[in-house]
């Protein structure tokens, strides 16, 4: 069936540097894929989205990836920072299924001093 | 601006005790969904609502009822809560699909136990 997976549970990144987290997905019918930061004993927090007939789109730090031919979504967090410690989410949601969104387990990214 | 305003935050029931977690949004959004979240896991959709009047079931449906009389508001029932329910739960509001985005908003959580 469907799903959205990722690669690591956990990423160690030194604080400076750029971080990578990856998400592969299963269907290409994708109208959107988002991704989420949840800080501990909160709700996840909107980062940025990207429409499946885009390649890239940049926010503030961030930047996302999709590469459709190998079905892969990347979050690239520039200078990462000590509160960029979260866990990340990719999700995907569909105009047919608007407001559904189908989460990948998670990326806990650890930013080190 | 409230946004998503979820209670209680923290609940410890005993199995086969029912009852209610509250959702209410004040950004007149139409879609509405309730998610669970356990230890290691992404969330995992349960309800989701259209519109007032409208429900639908999603992933983990089973032992979980909503109704949306309001488009404020989109509770969510346990009948006889099971240990299997312990989990965090979120309630998330959003626009339609002409929005700008696909974002979702999130409530902060309630933390349910079942003994």
């Amino acid at each position: 069936g469907e799903s959205v997976g990722l690669h690591l549970p956990t990423l160690s990144v030194q604080e400076g540097d750029n971080s990578i987290i990856n998400c592969a997905y299963s269907n290409s019918a994708s109208d959107y894929f988002i991704w989420y930061k949840q800080e501990s004993g909160k709700g996840p927090q909107f980062i940025i989205d990207i429409r499946s007939n885009m390649d890239k789109r940049q926010g503030q730090r961030v930047t996302v990836l999709l590469n459709k031919t190998v079905k892969h979504l990347s979050l690239q967090i520039a200078a990462t920072q000590p509160g960029d410690s979260a866990v990340y989410f990719c999700a995907r949601m569909t105009t047919d299924s608007w407001g559904k969104l189908q989460f990948g387990a998670g990326t806990q990214v650890v930013v080190t001093p | 601006n409230a946004g998503v305003t979820q209670t209680p935050k923290f609940q410890v029931l005993k199995t086969g005790q029912s009852m209610t977690l509250q959702c209410a949004q004040d950004m007149n959004h139409e879609y509405m969904s309730w998610y669970r979240q356990d230890p290691g896991m992404g969330l995992r959709l349960i309800h989701y609502s259209v519109g007032a009047g409208i429900t639908d079931q999603g992933e983990v449906p089973n032992g979980y009822n909503v109704s949306r009389s309001t488009t404020e508001d989109f509770p969510l029932r346990l009948l006889s809560a099971a240990p299997s329910q312990t989990s965090v739960y979120f309630c998330a509001s959003s626009g339609g699909p002409g929005d700008i985005t696909g974002e979702l908003f999130f409530g902060e959580g309630s933390r349910l136990t079942v003994l």
